[in-house]
C-alpha cells in the first residue's frame, strides 16, 4: 500500500466550477501537508502549506486537513483556465524526513 | 531572486550510455534535493544534501546513480549506465534549511529519454 494515495484523474471542469482535490495517507506521523501545482514541462511550485489539522484559505484556494481520517483536500473556487495544471499533495513528519508526494491529479478548466 | 537553474533541459541517450545533469540552487539555500519524476507519478526523492554533506540517499540506486555537491553550492547527478526505466524528469530543488517541512523551490527539470 502506498503511503499517499491521490486520484490521478484527469479532471475536466467548466470555468467557474468548484474543484475538489483529495489525498489519503497511511502514516500517522505526517504533520506537515502541502499542495504543489505543476504546469506542463515546469517544476512543481508550492501552493498551500498546512500544519496539523484544520483549514487554511488563500484567495480562491482552501486546504483542509482531517488527521483523524488521514484525509486532506484542496478546494478551488471560481476555477479559471489558468488553474489547468497537475496538483500534487505532499506531506512529511516533524523529524525533517523526506517529502512524500501523491501521484498528482491533472486538472483542466475549460473556458 | 533567481530560481533554481538546471541544465540541460532535455537529453536523449541510448541505454548503457552515461549522462550527467547539473543544478544551481537558489543563492543561500543550504539544502539541495534531486528528485525523479516518472510520467504520471509524483516526484520521488533520490538524494538530499545539507551544504555538501549527504543527508538522505536511501532511495538512490547507488549501483548506477551518483551525485555530488562540491563547495555546498552546485550539484551534479550522474547515471552510468542508463537503463530504459531511467526515462523520467529529474528535478532539482533547494530550501533554506534542512527539513521536509521547509519550503522547497523546484527547478524546471531535465527530461531524460533512454532509447
Amino acid at each position: 500500500q502506498k503511503e499517499v494515495e491521490q486520484d490521478p484523474g484527469p479532471l475536466s471542469v467548466p470555468e467557474g466550477a468548484i474543484v475538489s482535490l483529495n489525498c489519503t495517507y497511511s502514516n500517522s506521523a505526517f504533520q506537515y501537508f502541502m499542495w504543489y501545482r505543476q504546469y506542463s514541462r515546469k517544476g512543481p511550485e508550492l501552493l498551500m502549506y498546512t500544519y496539523s489539522s484544520g483549514n487554511k484559505e488563500d484567495g480562491r484556494f482552501t486546504a483542509q486537513v482531517d488527521k483523524s481520517s488521514k484525509y486532506i483536500s484542496l478546494f478551488i473556487r471560481d476555477s479559471q483556465p489558468s488553474d489547468s495544471a497537475t496538483y500534487l499533495c505532499a506531506m512529511t513528519d516533524t523529524s525533517g524526513s523526506r517529502l512524500t508526494f501523491g501521484e498528482g491529479t491533472q486538472l483542466t478548466v475549460n473556458p | 531572486e533567481a530560481g533554481v537553474a538546471q541544465s540541460p533541459r532535455y537529453k536523449i541517450i541510448e541505454k548503457r550510455q552515461s549522462v550527467a545533469f547539473w543544478c544551481n540552487p537558489i543563492s543561500g539555500h543550504a539544502t539541495l534535493y534531486w528528485y525523479q519524476q516518472i510520467l504520471g507519478q509524483g516526484p520521488k526523492l533520490l538524494i538530499q544534501f545539507q551544504n555538501n554533506g549527504v543527508v538522505d540517499d536511501s532511495q538512490l540506486p547507488k549501483d548506477r546513480f551518483s551525485a555530488e555537491r562540491l563547495k555546498g553550492v552546485d550539484s551534479t547527478l550522474k547515471i552510468q549506465p542508463a537503463k530504459l526505466e531511467d526515462s523520467a524528469v529529474y528535478l532539482c530543488a533547494s530550501s533554506l534549511q534542512r527539513g521536509g517541512q521547509d519550503t522547497q523551490y523546484f527547478g524546471p527539470g531535465t527530461r531524460l529519454t533512454v532509447l
